[in-house]
């Protein structure tokens, strides 16, 4: 079992839609949780984090965490064709845990 | 100018080859970090350090060594370099205090033939 796992999609969603992206993981003892963005042929870069139960938002970005379920989630709300890209959820344990990624399209 | 470098930023090398990557950053950030992206894969952690002393092996560190120079400079080597380590290279780093968020180098491309 992989320590963190994504839907690979891909994901498409038109222009304005809410995008949903899910990532559950396996260790408990997980404190902290990522979302990247990267684009293609590019470098990750970070779109927001959360520590705690519950939902954390950022302009059109909210992040949502249920350790219980060990399970965490990003929603983009007004999805542009500038966020198409791959998302990666990562969660520090041991170590720092990368997931495959999502692909999402946001279609014009 | 970029906080995390990455030299060289593209190389091709033959079988058997040593090849070095290097990583510098400006952060002040006490922790570093290589990985390598592969395509269905994801981000695998090859390597990491938390301070100048400290040297750990991650998920896929057979066939690699690194050297922390300094608390601003990573070194990932490949001793003999085969096609499967082929990859999009990564070096990162973070600082604990900061929440151990993880800031990235425009990453290395690498083909070995």
């Amino acid at each position: 079992q992989k320590e963190v796992e994504q839907n690979s999609g891909p994901l498409s969603v038109p222009e304005g839609a809410i995008a949903s992206l899910n990532c559950t993981y396996s260790d408990r003892g997980s404190q902290s949780f990522f979302w990247y963005r990267q684009y293609s042929g590019k470098s990750p870069e970070l779109i927001m984090f959360i520590y705690s139960n519950g939902d954390k938002e950022d302009g059109r970005f909210t992040a949502q965490l249920n350790k219980a379920s060990q399970y965490v989630s990003l929603l983009i709300r007004d999805s542009q064709p500038s966020d198409s890209a791959t998302y990666l959820c990562a969660v520090t344990g041991n170590q720092f845990y990368f997931g495959t990624g999502t692909s999402l399209t946001v279609i014009p | 100018d970029a906080d995390v470098t990455q030299t060289p930023r593209n190389r091709i090398t033959k079988t058997g080859k040593r090849i070095m990557l290097e990583c510098s950053q400006t952060k002040g950030h006490d922790r570093m970090y290589w990985y390598r992206q592969d395509p269905g894969l994801g981000l695998r952690l090859i390597y990491y350090s938390f301070d100048v002393k400290d040297i750990n092996k991650g998920e896929i560190s057979d066939g690699y060594s690194v050297s922390r120079q300094a608390q601003a400079k990573f070194s990932l080597s490949l001793e003999s370099a085969i096609p499967n380590q082929t990859a999009l290279y990564f070096c990162a780093t973070s600082d604990f205090l900061g929440g151990d968020t993880q800031y990235f180098g425009p990453g290395t491309r690498l083909t070995v033939l």
